[in-house]
C-alpha cells in the first residue's frame, strides 16, 4: 500500500486478555515509531526501531507492553493482561530515514478494555 | 523534559476568515524541529507545516504559515481563507534534531462554521 496500515482498526478486549496490534509500514522505510494517544490528549512516544533493532522503549509504560519487529518491516505492538487504563488509540508511524522529521502516520487502532 | 503546550483547547472561525493557533515549547537544546499536525476524525495524524529551528524564516505552506518566534519560545499556526475541511484537532510537536521521539501539545480542537 501507499501507506502506514495499521491493523486491526478497532479492538474490544476483556480485561485480562492479551491483545496484538499491526503495523505495516511503508516498503523500505527504516525507521517505525509507536505513540499512545488516551481520549482527548496529545499523543505520547511508546518506542522505536531502526530497521528490527528496538532503539529505545523508554515509553512503553509497564512490562505488560512489548513491541517487535523481527524483520525490520511489519511490527507488532503487544499488550498482556490488559488493564483499562490502556484504553487509547495506538499510532504508528515509519519514516524513510533516520530521523523523525519525514514520518508519515497510520490511523491508529482503537483499543477499548471493558 | 521539553514540554509543548497549546494553550487554547477550542477555536472556532468562519469560512473565509484567519485563525491563528497557539503554542510553546521549552527546551534546552538549539537545533530542533517544531512541527503542527492536523488530526481529522479518521485518527490519521496529517503534517501541516515544519520548522526547523536554525532558519529565521518562517514556513509557509499554502493557506498555514507559521509564526516562529525562537527567543520566546513561541510557534503559531495561522491558517488563511479557512475551509470546512481544515475542521480538526491540531497538535504542535517538538522534537531534537537528532532526537527519536516527538513530544506534542495537549490539541487545539478547530471548528469552522460555513
Amino acid at each position: 500500500g501507499a501507506g502506514v496500515s495499521q491493523s486491526p482498526r478497532y479492538k474490544v478486549a476483556k480485561r485480562g486478555q492479551d491483545v496484538a496490534l499491526r503495523c505495516d509500514p511503508i516498503s523500505g522505510h527504516v525507521s517505525l515509531f509507536w505513540y499512545q494517544q488516551a481520549l482527548g490528549q496529545g499523543p505520547e512516544f511508546l518506542t522505536y526501531f531502526q530497521n528490527e533493532a528496538q532503539l529505545d522503549k523508554s515509553g512503553l509504560p509497564s512490562d505488560r507492553f512489548f513491541a517487535e519487529r523481527p524483520e525490520g518491516s511489519v511490527s507488532t505492538l503487544k499488550i498482556q493482561r490488559t488493564q483499562q487504563e490502556d484504553s487509547a488509540v495506538y499510532l504508528c508511524a515509519s519514516s524513510p530515514d533516520l530521523l523523525h522529521t519525514e514520518a508519515f502516520f497510520g490511523q491508529g487502532t482503537r483499543l477499548t478494555v471493558v | 523534559a521539553q514540554t509543548v503546550t497549546q494553550s487554547q483547547p477550542e477555536m472556532s472561525v468562519q469560512e473565509a476568515e484567519t485563525v491563528t493557533l497557539s503554542c510553546t515549547y521549552d527546551t534546552s537544546e538549539s537545533d530542533y524541529y517544531l512541527f503542527w499536525y492536523k488530526q481529522p476524525p479518521s485518527r490519521q495524524m496529517i503534517l501541516v507545516i515544519r520548522q526547523e529551528a536554525y532558519k529565521q524564516q518562517n514556513a509557509t505552506e499554502n493557506r498555514f504559515s507559521v509564526n516562529f518566534q525562537k527567543a520566546a519560545k513561541s510557534f503559531s499556526l495561522k491558517i488563511s481563507d479557512s475551509q470546512l475541511g481544515d475542521a480538526a484537532m491540531y497538535f504542535c510537536a517538538y522534537i531534537e534534531t537528532s532526537g527519536s521521539r516527538l513530544t506534542f501539545g495537549e490539541g487545539t480542537q478547530l471548528t469552522v462554521n460555513p
